[in-house]
């Protein structure tokens, strides 16, 4: 079983509707939640950045982490074109006294005009 | 946002050659730099942690001979694809963690693409 578990899609949406993309993982230990927008040749580009359960917003986009369920979420209001990217959630934890980055698969979306 | 940057952005190169790719933090001092690989369609593959001044520490399955990472200043590390062969080619992200913005997290570069042919 993967650390981190997400739907690689790929999923697509007409304009201005409301997208909801999702993590579940499996161990208790990661400490942060990020989600990363990566459009296509390019690096991967942090939106949300939390650390505790419940949601956070930034303007369109709102990020929701639920620990107990160990699931994690984020939600984009009013989607446009230019939101079709790769969505990746991330987590953060030590590993060999190390922190790193275990990320998931992967969300291809494509938001249609 | 922090900016992390990478050169080149793109290199072609012939089988046999090695390829060096660059990657800084612009903004904030980066305490350790990751470089990932990506293949079409896939996530990022973790290759190597390194902390400034001090060896890289690579993932299981990398070749540490072939992926030569130095990591000389708090702002810039470098990856060297030694003696490059056509399955080499991929796209090579590199990030740097550091406190920017209030944040302890990591910031990716725009990725180098490799085409060894």
């Amino acid at each position: 079983q993967k650390e981190v578990e997400q739907d690689p899609g790929p999923l697509s949406v007409p304009e201005g509707a409301i997208v909801s993309l999702n993590c579940t993982y499996s161990n208790s230990a990661f400490q942060y939640f990020m989600w990363y927008r990566q459009y296509s040749r390019k690096g991967p580009e942090l939106l949300m950045y939390t650390y505790s359960s419940g949601n956070k917003e930034d303007g369109r986009f709102t990020a929701q982490v639920d620990k107990s369920s160990k699931y994690i979420s984020l939600f984009i209001r009013d989607s446009q074109p230019s939101d079709s990217a790769t969505y990746l959630c991330a987590m953060n934890r030590r590993i060999q006294g190390a922190q790193k980055l275990v990320f998931g698969q992967g969300t291809r979306l494509t938001i249609n005009p | 946002g922090a900016v992390v940057s990478q050169h080149p952005s793109w290199v072609i190169c012939k089988s046999g050659t090695s390829v060096k790719i660059e990657c800084r933090s612009l903004d904030f001092q980066a305490t350790t730099m990751f470089w990932y690989r990506q293949f079409p369609k896939q996530s990022l593959m973790l290759m190597a942690t390194s902390n400034e001044g001090s060896k890289a520490t690579y993932e299981q399955g990398v070749e540490k001979d072939k992926f030569l990472i130095n990591h000389a200043s708090l702002t810039l590390s470098t990856l060297t694809v030694t003696s490059a062969h056509p399955e080499d080619s991929s796209f090579y992200i590199c990030s740097a963690r550091g406190l920017a913005g209030g944040k302890d997290t990591q910031y990716f570069g725009p990725g180098t693409r490799l085409t060894v042919l």
